[in-house]
């Protein structure tokens, strides 16, 4: 069974960096692709980027200047940075495996909730 | 960006009753490809987001009968037959067919 599950600190102060790690267990992740999503207080979901399977990456240009998703495959793990935080970078990080070319996002980790305050 | 109009935000249901929750994009969501790339989930309190449908009208796994999905080009809606108690939470669709991926804002299916 794919389980994805992350990790990090639950809270950043501003202007730091948010550095979050995506486990897998029971799938390789040089296969299908790898995302991060999160979801706002008061409910918006954002799509943040992805990481390939040959660990190529696509980010949503809205915060391309401040991301970057990196990977382990020897430990199959993959990375979010994100650097220069606000408080609208308050938010629960998930990650999610997106299956291949239909696109969706079908195994979801539980989700961690950060909090940038000083 | 693509921007997902999601509606209701809140939806009052009676157990057994049905629902319905239409998504809008304001471009087209068929790929060049021919495939339509428009999702929905539903996130359970406490949950992560589960998915339901896949593109357009899909079921994924596991997935109950109750649930459907219809829609092409820009318009596309969420169907909920005899809703059970489980069925409660917040739904969303989300299009792939553009990057960024968007979703759409979400509605909260609730006991009437």
């Amino acid at each position: 069974e794919v389980q994805l599950q992350e990790s990090g600190p639950g809270l950043v102060k501003p202007s730091q960096s948010l550095s979050l790690t995506c486990s897998v267990t029971g799938y390789s992740i040089t296969s299908n692709y790898w995302g991060w999503i999160r979801k706002f207080p008061g409910n918006k979901m954002e799509w943040i980027g992805h990481i390939s399977y040959s660990g190529s990456t696509s980010y949503n240009p809205s915060l391309k200047s401040r991301i970057s998703i990196t990977r382990d495959t020897s430990k199959n793990q993959f990375f979010l940075q994100l650097n220069s935080v606000t408080t609208e970078d308050t938010a629960t990080y998930y990650c999610a495996r997106r299956y291949y070319g239909y696109t969706y996002f079908d195994y979801w980790g539980q989700g961690v909730m950060v909090t940038v305050s000083s | 960006d693509v921007v997902m109009t999601q509606t209701p935000v809140s939806l009052p249901v009676s157990l057994g009753g049905q629902a319905s929750i239409s998504c809008r994009s304001s471009q087209s969501l068929v790929h060049s490809n021919g495939n339509t790339y428009l999702h929905w989930y539903l996130q359970k309190p406490g949950q992560s987001p589960q998915l339901l449908i896949y593109r357009v009208s899909n079921r994924f796994s596991g997935v109950p009968d109750r649930f459907s999905g219809s829609g092409s080009g820009t318009d596309f809606t969420l169907k909920i037959s005899r809703v059970e108690p489980e069925d409660l939470g917040d739904y969303y669709c989300l299009q792939s067919t553009h990057f960024p991926y968007t979703f759409g804002a979400g509605t909260k299916l609730e006991l009437k």
